[in-house]
């Protein structure tokens, strides 16, 4: 199994250039989440999705935009790039069963995103 | 303040020395979880508890849920061990999970 992967690995863009960071898992996970890292804070979460054709809006959805056609794919696109959305991004899965039952997270490498 | 909080932000030790990383939670969780993040990688689990001890070889985790309290030890530690331990709660209700700043460790050979 590749497990969770992500592309690209670096990227720069200037402001206002759109573009999509792709993620894609092996597992036949459902619940697929993108967090953005910052210096000094913990990683935040940006979307979340329990399923195909589900998703939901995290802690800084602002800016960015995401779609589950497939268990298998969850893309992330930032519409009009802004500087202060230069960061590392990661996209993370994990089996989901439900609320009484918490499962181990599988982080991709990571995206790390510089907008001039 | 923060719902997760850890201590101590950064850490120094001494190769062979016994380490800890201390993580505070203030929300009703399902799971805590401890991750490793080497510079420049990516983000790797270490543990998912929610009750009492787990260990896999010299790293040792503990929970104590009525002080909602958590720490990671590591045993005869070593410079490879050097990295960003992240700890963070899955949160009893919704499965979001909520993360610590991290302990930044670096061990001197």
């Amino acid at each position: 199994n590749a497990g969770v992967t992500q592309t690209p690995k670096f990227q720069v863009l200037k402001t206002g250039q759109s573009m999509t960071l792709q993620c894609a898992q092996d597992m036949n996970h459902e619940y697929m989440s993108w967090y953005r890292q910052d210096p000094g804070m913990g990683l935040r979460l940006i979307h979340y999705s329990v399923g195909a054709g589900i998703t939901d809006q995290g802690e800084v959805p602002n800016g960015y935009n995401v779609s589950r056609s497939t268990t298998e794919d969850f893309p992330l696109r930032l519409l009009s790039a802004a500087p202060s959305q230069t960061s590392v991004y990661f996209c993370a899965s994990r089996a989901y069963r439900g609320t009484s039952f918490p499962n181990e997270q599988f982080f991709g490498p990571g995206t790390r995103l510089t907008v001039l | 303040k923060n719902e997760v909080e850890q201590s101590p932000q950064n850490l120094t030790a001494q190769e062979g020395e016994f380490i800890t990383i201390n993580c505070s939670y203030s929300v009703g969780i399902s799971a805590l979880h401890w991750l490793q993040q080497h510079p420049g990688g990516g983000i790797v689990s270490l543990f998912m508890l929610s009750s009492g001890k787990k260990k896999h070889g010299r790293l040792i985790a503990t929970i104590n849920i009525q002080e909602k309290h958590s720490s990671l030890h590591i045993t005869a530690s070593h410079p490879r061990d050097s990295a960003v331990y992240i700890c963070a709660a899955t949160n009893f209700g919704n499965e979001k999970l909520t993360f610590g700043t991290g302990t930044r460790l670096t061990i001197i050979p």
